[in-house]
């Protein structure tokens, strides 16, 4: 079955290390996105990717850093200027800007 | 002022109860986007609609565009509806990939 595979589940990361959460669908949409929300709150936008090789910064995208290398493929990596990782991270794609978009079981990333 | 708004942030009611979640927006849109978060994070669209209603089993979205106003019913609840139902909107100008995010009313069916 189609879907999206976030990976891993669970995260954790010491104070000055980068880390990389791994998202790969097999829908063939364009598009795709990484959200973050934190407890009890709205997702907000890190970044977004309308076609392979292209992407654009969301709402907060200090601290993180995105490739499109692939269709299938949009990494997120958090680096170590991102002071406050501690979230849940959500990976979508759709199939363009006027569609549903599918999510990810998410990956809880955690500061040791 | 969010410029998504849902209402209640909190709901809790009897299997069986009629469930209403509303959404309000202040903002010119294109579509409405309905969403449910399961308690273990996964998120699933539900509905996306410009105008109108839309059913699927015993859920019902309805957007009426010159109130800006959207609803989200659930007829005969059931616990396994309990989630967080998000609501969230593609700014009519700008970038329809930045939705606008409520969020979110959390929704506890008692059985």
């Amino acid at each position: 079955d189609g879907g999206i595979t976030q990976s891993p589940k669970y995260l954790f990361r010491k104070e000055g290390q980068n880390v990389t959460l791994s998202c790969e669908q097999n829908l063939n949409h364009d598009a795709m996105y990484w959200y973050r929300q934190d407890p009890g709150q709205g997702l907000r936008l890190i970044y977004y990717s309308q076609i392979v090789n292209d992407f654009q910064k969301g709402d907060i995208a200090e601290g993180y850093s995105v490739s499109r290398e692939k269709k299938e493929s949009f990494p997120l990596t958090v680096t170590s200027a991102q002071k406050n990782p501690t979230a849940f991270y959500l990976c979508a794609s759709s199939i363009g800007s006027e569609q549903p978009q599918h999510f990810g079981d998410g990956t809880r990333l955690s500061i040791l | 002022k969010n410029e998504v708004e849902q209402s209640p942030q909190n709901l809790t009611a009897q299997e069986g109860e009629f469930i209403t979640i509303n959404c309000s927006y202040s903002v010119g849109i294109s579509a409405l986007h309905w969403l449910q978060q399961h308690p273990g994070g996964g998120i699933v669209s539900l509905f996306m609609l410009s105008s109108g209603k839309k059913k699927h089993g015993r859920l019902i979205a309805t957007i009426n565009i010159q109130e800006k106003h959207s609803s989200l019913r659930i007829t005969a609840s059931h616990p396994r509806d309990s989630a967080v139902y998000i609501c969230a909107a593609p700014p009519h100008r700008g970038s329809n990939y930045q939705l606008i995010w409520g969020a979110g009313t959390k929704l506890i069916i008692k059985p």
